[in-house]
């Protein structure tokens, strides 16, 4: 099992671009979620989903959209980037109540 | 608002010695809370997790004192050794299957060989 997948590690986006950050599980969960990773911030929920087709907003959503097709794979969109948004993203999926978190996607926005 | 708070920010501890990190919430309606462990370049990754029917669990070095009167937890690491170094968040949620998770700031720990 791969566990969860981002892609990419590294992305510099300019402001006002556009981005999707990739996510994908192999552990069959229904649950899935978006944080980001601010310094002395810990982590902060964006969006999670419950499984397929179902999705709603976590404690930072704005800025963000997500959609869940298939139980596997869940995309986190940045419409618009904006500086505010430069951090690390984490995606996770869980079995009961042990998140599995993926290794992260450092997004700097310039 | 930070649901959960955690301190201290940073700790450095001697090998061998005892690292303590607290959190403190205020939501009366949470009734998990996870302690996870990251290294640099990877996510967390569940460390240790308690709920407030008990006042103390142990998992080999490591140990969650909660004391629900006071709404406050805190994770004890007995023998710190230099693979211990990582940064420590509490969480706290609704339930385990709880769909949102709370998180503290985060512990940066040091464990001097």
């Amino acid at each position: 099992n791969a566990g969860v997948t981002q892609t990419p590690k590294f992305q510099v986006l300019k402001t006002g671009q556009s981005m999707t950050l990739q996510c994908a599980q192999d552990m069959n969960h229904e649950y899935m979620s978006w944080y980001r990773q601010d310094p002395g911030m810990g982590l902060r929920l964006i969006h999670y989903s419950v499984g397929a087709g179902i999705t709603d907003q976590g404690e930072v959503p704005n800025g963000y959209n997500v959609s869940r097709s298939t139980t596997e794979d869940f995309p986190l969109r940045l419409l618009s980037a904006a500086p505010s948004q430069t951090s690390v993203y984490f995606c996770a999926s869980r079995r009961v109540n042990e998140q599995y978190f993926g290794p992260g996607t450092r997004l700097t926005v310039t | 608002q930070q649901q959960v708070k955690q301190s201290p920010q940073s700790l450095i501890v001697q090998k061998g010695g005892i690292s303590i990190i607290n959190c403190a919430y205020e939501n009366t309606a949470f009734d998990y809370f996870p302690w996870y462990q990251q290294f640099p370049g990877k996510g967390p990754a569940l460390l240790i997790a308690i709920r407030p029917d008990v006042s103390e669990k142990k998992e080999g070095r490591f140990t969650i004192s909660f004391n629900k009167s006071a709404k406050q937890f805190s994770l004890h690491i007995m023998d710190s050794q230099p693979g211990d170094s990582a940064t420590y968040f509490c969480a706290a949620s609704i339930g385990e299957t709880g769909n949102q998770f709370y998180f503290g700031t985060g512990t940066s720990l040091t464990v001097i060989p």
